[in-house]
C-alpha cells in the first residue's frame, strides 16, 4: 500500500516563529488532507488538498503531486497550534485513507 | 448543527465482553468510516461504508463487526473484547467518493476511548 512519510516527528517553537511540516507520499493520490489533532484529541480539517496551493489564515498547505509532497505552513504560530499535524492520503488505487505519523508541534509563549 | 457524534466518549470493559460504539451524523453523508488511533501506528482504518447496507474491512478489521442500517448510523461492535483492543476509536464521515473532488474530505467525531481490562 502507499506509504505516507511526515517531517519532523517532533517540533518546538516559540510563540510567532514560522514553521514548515512536511509529508512525503510514496505513490499518486487523488486525495490528500491535513489535519489538526489538538491536546484534547480532537481531529480538525485543516485542508483538503490533492494539488495546487490553499491558504486559510496564518495556516497554508501546498501540494506538489508529480513529486509527491506536501507542505503545511504556519506563521506567526500561537500556543493554540500546539498538538499533533496529520497528513492523509487516499491512493488513486485504494479506498483507505492512510495516514502518516505525524508532527508533533509544542508552541512555547 | 450537531455534525458527528459519538457515544460513550469513554468505556471501560473486560476480556471477553462484547462492546458496541456508536457514531450518528446529522449530515447525510454517503460515506462513514471507524478508525482505532494507537500509540507507533498512527489512525488505522478498521471499516468503512459506502452507503446503507453496504460495508467493507479496512486494513484492520479482525474482532470487528460493523452494520449500517440508516445512513446517519454506524455502530461498531468488539464481539469478544480483548486487550489489544484497547484504544481511541474514531468514527468519521465523508459526502462521497468523487476522485478528486472536495466531497471527498473526511469529518472526525471526538472520539472514544476504550480500555479493556
Amino acid at each position: 500500500g502507499i506509504q505516507v512519510e511526515q517531517s519532523p516527528p517532533d517540533l518546538i517553537l516559540q510563540e510567532g516563529a514560522n514553521s514548515t511540516l512536511r509529508c512525503n507520499f510514496s505513490d499518486s493520490v487523488n486525495n490528500l488532507q491535513w489535519f489538526h489533532q489538538n491536546p484534547w484529541g480532537q481531529l480538525i480539517n485543516l485542508f483538503y488538498i490533492p494539488s495546487g496551493t490553499k491558504q486559510n489564515g496564518r495556516l497554508s498547505a501546498t501540494t506538489v503531486a508529480t513529486e509527491r509532497y506536501s507542505l503545511l505552513y504556519i506563521s506567526s504560530s500561537q500556543t493554540t497550534d500546539s498538538g499533533v499535524y496529520f497528513c492523509a492520503v487516499f491512493g488513486n488505487a485504494g479506498n483507505m485513507l492512510t495516514f502518516g505519523g505525524g508532527t508533533r508541534l509544542m508552541v512555547k509563549p | 448543527d450537531a455534525g458527528i457524534t459519538q457515544s460513550p466518549r469513554y468505556k471501560i470493559t473486560e476480556t471477553g465482553r462484547q462492546v458496541t460504539l456508536m457514531c450518528h451524523q446529522t449530515w447525510s453523508h454517503s460515506y462513514m468510516f471507524w478508525y482505532r488511533q494507537d500509540l507507533g501506528h498512527g489512525l488505522r482504518l478498521i471499516y468503512y461504508s459506502a452507503a446503507a447496507d453496504i460495508t467493507d474491512k479496512g486494513e484492520v478489521s479482525d474482532g470487528y463487526v460493523v452494520s449500517r442500517s440508516k445512513t446517519e448510523n454506524f455502530p461498531l461492535t468488539l464481539e469478544s473484547a480483548t486487550r489489544s483492543q484497547t484504544s481511541v476509536y474514531f468514527c468519521a464521515s465523508s459526502e462521497s467518493r468523487v476522485i478528486g473532488g472536495d466531497t471527498d474530505t473526511q469529518y472526525f467525531g471526538p472520539g472514544t476511548r476504550l480500555t479493556v481490562l
